[in-house]
């Protein structure tokens, strides 16, 4: 059974760094074709693609948020950490990651999900 | 790379068909099979309905069903129930970045 579980500070101040900690289970993240995703929402709005790592360790990350995302894995913890440098009030979202099933890099679909994360960014 | 465009809102009465349209370009659902849509239950993380435009995962309800038509996709509630009640979102793979695009979202209500 996979499961994913978000974890990090439920309030962050402006221009500080924040990283939040995937926990998952029940897959391998260096079995060929998976990946995980982080995806976030503000508050009443649409949800946004952030970035994945793949299986083999390579990352891919969304343009809009300016080199301020890192995605690194733990492979021994079964850890996906996700850390964002200088954020702002736009950066208050619910934070989710998310298993990407798929067979290689063009592909794929987000199977399961965590509960999510709301994170508020504010002095 | 924008958001896929949805309809912020639709309705319809019990047993009735609900079509959500979600609109890309030929760099996203007009380039690629892997479109999926997810379904978000209030206070609830998405959950996800259709992969691979059309592939329903075992769970899903038969009355979902996608489809997908040049750089539109689209999502059928057949026979919606009170419990369909949900926002619902599309995503497509891209060949540029962002990697994967979201949609706008399109609230269902059931009257």
């Amino acid at each position: 059974q996979i499961t994913l579980k978000e974890s990090g500070p439920i309030l962050v101040k402006p221009t500080r760094t924040l990283t939040l900690t995937c926990s998952f289970s029940g897959f391998s993240l260096t079995t060929r074709g998976v990946a995980v995703g982080w995806i976030r929402q503000p508050p009443g709005k649409a949800l946004e693609w952030l970035g994945l790592i793949y299986w083999d360790d390579d990352k891919r990350y969304s343009p809009s948020l300016k080199n301020r995302v890192t995605i690194t894995h733990d492979t021994f913890k079964n850890q996906v950490v996700l850390t964002m440098t200088n954020v702002d009030h736009v950066d208050t979202a619910t934070y989710y990651c998310a298993h990407r099933r798929g067979f290689d890099y063009v592909s794929g679909y987000f199977d399961y999900w965590g509960p999510g994360d709301l994170v508020t960014v504010s002095s | 790379q924008s958001a896929l465009t949805q309809p912020a809102s639709m309705s319809g009465s019990p047993g009735q068909s609900i079509t959500i349209s979600c609109s890309g370009s030929t760099s996203d659902i007009g380039r690629y099979h892997f479109v999926s849509w997810y379904q978000q239950l209030p206070g609830r993380a998405p959950k996800v309905l259709i992969y691979d435009v059309s592939v329903r995962p075992s769970g899903t309800s038969a009355r979902f069903s996608g489809s997908k038509s040049g750089n539109t996709a689209s999502l059928t509630i057949s026979g919606v129930r009170p419990e369909d009640e949900a926002d619902y979102y599309c995503c497509s793979y891209t060949d540029s970045s962002p990697l994967y695009v979201f949609g706008t979202g399109t609230r269902v209500t059931v009257l």
